[in-house]
C-alpha cells in the first residue's frame, strides 16, 4: 500500500529555521516524483516544486526559488522541505504528494497520485 | 501556465449533474500528443485526491459519475448525479509543464 506519512505540526517563530518531512512506503521511492504543495488558510492549492530521487533532479517554482529547499535521502525514503528563515507569510498546510516519472506509455499519468496528510506550518511572533 | 476555473462556487441540488470548467493560458498537449490535464477533489478537512488524469481517465476507485473532457485549453469535469460525499473544492491541475500550476478552485456545494 502506498504511504505517505508526513511530520507533526510545527509553531515557529520568524527567522527561525524549519524542516519537514515526508516518509514514503510501499513502492520505489526513486522511481516517482515528490511534489510538495502549499495550502494557505482559506485558499488554493500551489505548487512549490518538486524532487526526483532517483537522480536528485529538483524544479520549483519560479515564485518560491530561493525561499525553499527542497531535498531527499534515498537511504530512508524521506523528501523534505525546508526553509532558512521563516516568515509569518510561510503559515500555510504544507501536502506531499507522489508523480510519476516521465514515460512514453498509456500509464504515465502525470499527475499527483498519492498525497501526505499535511503538515501545518504556523509562524507568529 | 495561467489555469482559470469557472465557476468559484457551484450550488447543486443532490441527484443534479454538475459541472466545472477549467481553461488554460495556452495549450497543454504536450510534445509527445498527450495532454496533462488532471482534476482533484478535495473535502473539507483533507488533503486532495485525484479523480482524473490525461482529461478523462478515471483514477482507481473513482466513481463512474465522474468525467472529464476537453482539448487544447478548455477542459470540463462533470458530476452526472451529485451526491452528498462530492461536496467540497474542485482543482485542475497541469502537469504538461514545469512549473506545474492549478486552478484556483471550486467549490461545490448541496443547495
Amino acid at each position: 500500500e502506498v504511504q505517505l506519512v508526513q511530520s507533526g505540526a510545527e509553531v515557529k517563530k520568524p527567522g527561525e529555521s524549519l524542516k519537514i518531512s515526508c516518509k514514503a512506503s510501499g513502492y520505489s521511492f526513486t522511481s516517482y516524483w515528490i511534489g510538495w504543495v502549499r495550502q494557505m488558510p482559506g485558499k488554493g492549492l500551489e505548487w512549490m516544486g518538486m524532487i526526483y530521487p532517483g537522480d536528485s533532479d529538483s524544479k520549483y517554482s519560479p515564485s518560491l526559488q530561493g525561499q525553499v529547499t527542497i531535498s531527499a535521502d534515498k537511504s530512508i525514503s524521506t523528501a523534505y522541505l525546508q526553509w532558512s528563515s521563516l516568515k509569518a507569510s510561510d503559515t500555510a498546510m504544507y501536502y506531499c504528494a507522489r508523480r510519476d516519472y516521465y514515460a512514453i506509455s498509456d500509464y504515465f499519468m502525470a499527475a499527483f497520485d498519492f498525497w501526505g496528510q499535511g503538515t501545518m506550518v504556523s509562524v507568529s511572533s | 501556465i495561467v489555469m482559470t476555473q469557472t465557476p468559484l462556487s457551484s450550488p447543486v441540488t443532490l441527484g443534479q449533474p454538475a459541472s466545472i470548467s477549467c481553461r488554460s493560458s495556452q495549450s497543454l498537449v504536450h510534445g509527445d500528443g498527450n495532454t496533462y490535464l488532471s482534476w482533484l477533489q478535495q473535502r473539507p478537512g483533507q488533503p486532495p485526491r485525484l479523480l482524473i488524469y490525461k482529461i478523462s481517465n478515471r483514477f482507481s476507485g473513482v466513481p463512474d459519475r465522474f468525467s472529464g473532457s476537453g482539448a487544447g485549453t478548455d477542459f470540463t469535469l462533470k458530476i452526472s448525479r451529485v451526491e452528498a460525499e462530492d461536496v467540497g473544492v474542485y482543482y485542475c491541475m497541469q502537469a504538461t509543464q514545469f512549473p506545474h500550476t492549478f486552478g484556483q478552485g471550486t467549490k461545490l456545494e448541496i443547495k
